[in-house]
């Protein structure tokens, strides 16, 4: 079993559309990350998350440390939001585990 | 401010040759980062430096290896490349003294190595 597991694996939705990508890990960790990586590689650091609550524009992230569980919120899902979403925790030997990625396709 | 830059951006080797890679982080970044993907294990990590010291490695075989300079920049080279390393490798500088004060990581576009 991964560390560190993100549900769905792909995600196709609407243009307009209130959309969910979910991390589950299994170890202790100092923070919890989320990236945007889009198509040719590059990456995107969008939140880092210890505890509560975050959020960026659309963007809202969500930790609770004592089900191990974090969710990435998009409000109204624009096409530019078309990337995949990885999450990443560091834990407490300063080791950094990621998700295999939820890969989000937003159509117009 | 220039972001992270990757050199060489695309590089295609055989099996057992031997590859450097070239990372140059973000101006006043001390800490690099280096990670391995491929599609069949998304992102791992490799190692990560600051101030010319390996700070933290991952679980990678002895034929990967890196070193950081004194200004910062930091190359990875592997040795006897085998088909399995194909993959976009990709660094990324922080001012975060480590990985667990991941504050913020700004990554460079990858060096996609193909082995054939």
């Amino acid at each position: 079993k991964n560390e560190v597991e993100q549900s769905p694996q792909n995600l196709t939705a609407q243009e307009g559309e209130f959309i969910t990508i979910n991390c589950s890990y299994s170890v202790g960790i100092s923070a919890l990350h989320w990236l945007q990586q889009h198509p040719g590689g590059g990456i995107v650091s969008l939140f880092m998350l210890s505890s509560g609550k975050k959020k960026h524009g659309r963007l809202i992230a969500t930790i609770n440390i004592q089900e191990k569980h974090s969710s990435l919120h998009i409000t109204a899902s624009h096409p530019r939001d078309s990337a995949v979403y990885i999450c990443a925790v560091g834990n407490r030997d300063d080791k950094i585990i990621f998700g295999k990625g939820t890969r989000l396709h937003i159509l117009p | 401010k220039a972001g992270v830059t990757q050199t060489p951006r695309y590089l295609i080797k055989t099996r057992g040759q031997q590859v450097t890679l070239s990372c140059s982080p973000i101006s006043g970044h001390r800490s690099v980062s280096w990670y391995q993907q491929t599609p069949g294990q998304g992102l791992q990590f490799l190692f990560e430096y600051f101030s010319e010291t390996q700070r933290n490695k991952g679980n990678f075989p002895g034929r990967f290896s890196g070193r950081q300079f004194s200004n910062s920049r930091s190359e990875m080279n592997v040795s006897t490349l085998e088909l399995g390393d194909s993959a976009l490798y990709l660094c990324a500088s922080s001012t975060a003294l480590r990985a667990r004060e991941f504050n913020e990581q700004f990554f460079g576009p990858g060096t996609r190595l193909t082995v054939l």
